[in-house]
This record gives structure tokens, C-alpha cells and sequence, in this order.
């Protein structure tokens, strides 16, 4: 049971490239949900999805896309890399149960540098 | 934006001491999720909070679900070490989690 997959863990990007940051999750969680974390900024939350065919945007969604094929992954893709897009990302999962909501499984992150 | 404001930004405690980190919102919550981060890690799910005066505690952790269930805090008594990093609330509502900016503790030993 490997929990939260992100890939790569490191990444550089010359402005204007683009790159599909990976998740993957083996827990059959629904929810799963992209966020970006800068200095002092907290976590923000970009885009998320509910289930398989159904995304949603966050809080900061411009500059990104997602899709949800299946159940297990949701890859995050930069679709034009700007400097401002330098940041760490974190891939997350959970599901609602018949208990209600339940805490969140984080990956260990991606660290993306755009030069 | 965010729905939940979280006070103090910084909080510098000397080893041993207690601290009280705080979680705000304008409107009812149906729920209060709490997650540590530790410095170059990732954020780890520590605790939930569903129920009005909800109060669940974690060895020297106590969290607090407020009664009008617009605000939650959480409480470390003598402060170790081990307490570093950054202490985040969050708000789930049907998948969409939305974090506070976070605490970040600083421990002098």
C-alpha cells in the first residue's frame, strides 16, 4: 500500500515548456485535489476532482489542467511554464465514508523550478 | 478564498512551555480537519472535528470544535522539539479542502 504517489520529486523548467506532474493513489479514494505551496503563502488549493470524470477548479486554477480517466490517478498539467509557477505541489486523496469525511493522504511533493 | 483565518502566523515557544494556535471562519463549518507539517515535509492529517463543543485530544494535542461550530483551536502542552513545523486547518466541503495560511512553530529548547 503506497498511500499518495507523486512524480518527479524534482523538476526545471525553461519559461514557455510544459510538463504533467503525476499522482497516483492505491487507497480507491474519490476525492483527490492538487495544491501549490509557496513561502509564507500556505497551501491553495488549484484543482480538484470527486470521482473519475469530474474536475473542479480551486482556488488558483489559471495555468493549469487536470483530468481524472480513473479512479487512481490525477495528473496536473502546466501548460505554458511562467517563473510564477515556481512552487511545491502537492498531490492529496480521501473519500467520503458513511462516517462522513475523512483526513486527507498527502504525497510527498514535487518541487518545480521555472527559469 | 480562504474560509478559515488561522492565528497567530508565528508562534515562538520555549521548550516546555504550553501554546494555543487558533482556527476562524464567518460561517458554520460542518467540519475542521487539523494537519502538522514538519520543515521540508509534507502535510500529515492529525485530527477531525464534526460536533458542536467537540473535544478530542492526542497525548499533549487537544483540539477544540467551537460550539456555533465557526471556530476550532488547538492546544500543545509542554512543548517538545518534536512540536516543530506548521500547524494547518482546513475545511472539507464535498471534496474541496481549503486550508488556513497556518501556524508556524518555532521551539527554543
Amino acid at each position: 500500500n503506497a498511500g499518495v504517489t507523486q512524480t518527479p520529486k524534482f523538476q526545471v523548467l525553461k519559461t514557455g515548456q510544459s510538463m504533467t506532474l503525476q499522482c497516483a493513489q492505491d487507497m480507491n479514494h474519490e476525492y483527490m485535489s492538487w495544491y501549490r505551496q509557496d513561502p509564507g503563502m500556505g497551501l491553495r488549493l488549484i484543482h480538484y476532482s470527486v470521482g473519475a470524470g469530474i474536475t473542479d477548479q480551486g482556488e488558483v486554477p489559471n495555468g493549469y489542467n487536470v483530468s481524472r480517466s480513473t479512479t487512481e490517478d490525477f495528473p496536473l498539467r502546466l501548460l505554458s511554464a511562467a517563473p510564477s509557477q515556481t512552487s511545491v505541489y502537492f498531490c492529496a486523496s480521501s473519500y467520503l465514508g458513511q462516517g462522513g469525511y475523512y483526513g486527507y493522504t498527502f504525497g510527498s511533493g514535487t518541487r518545480l523550478t521555472v527559469v | 478564498g480562504q474560509q478559515v483565518m488561522q492565528i497567530p502566523q508565528y508562534q515562538h515557544v520555549q521548550e516546555g512551555e504550553d501554546f494555543t494556535t487558533y482556527c476562524n471562519s464567518s460561517t458554520t463549518l460542518s467540519n475542521i480537519q487539523w494537519y502538522k507539517q514538519r520543515p521540508g515535509g509534507h502535510p500529515v492529517f492529525l485530527i477531525q472535528l464534526v460536533k458542536s463543543g467537540e473535544v478530542k485530544k492526542q497525548k499533549r494535542l487537544t483540539f477544540q470544535f467551537g460550539e456555533a461550530k465557526k471556530n476550532s483551536s488547538l492546544h500543545i502542552t509542554a512543548t517538545q522539539t518534536t512540536d516543530v513545523g506548521t500547524y494547518f486547518c482546513g475545511t472539507d466541503s464535498w471534496g474541496k479542502l481549503q486550508f488556513g495560511a497556518g501556524t508556524q512553530v518555532v521551539v527554543t529548547p
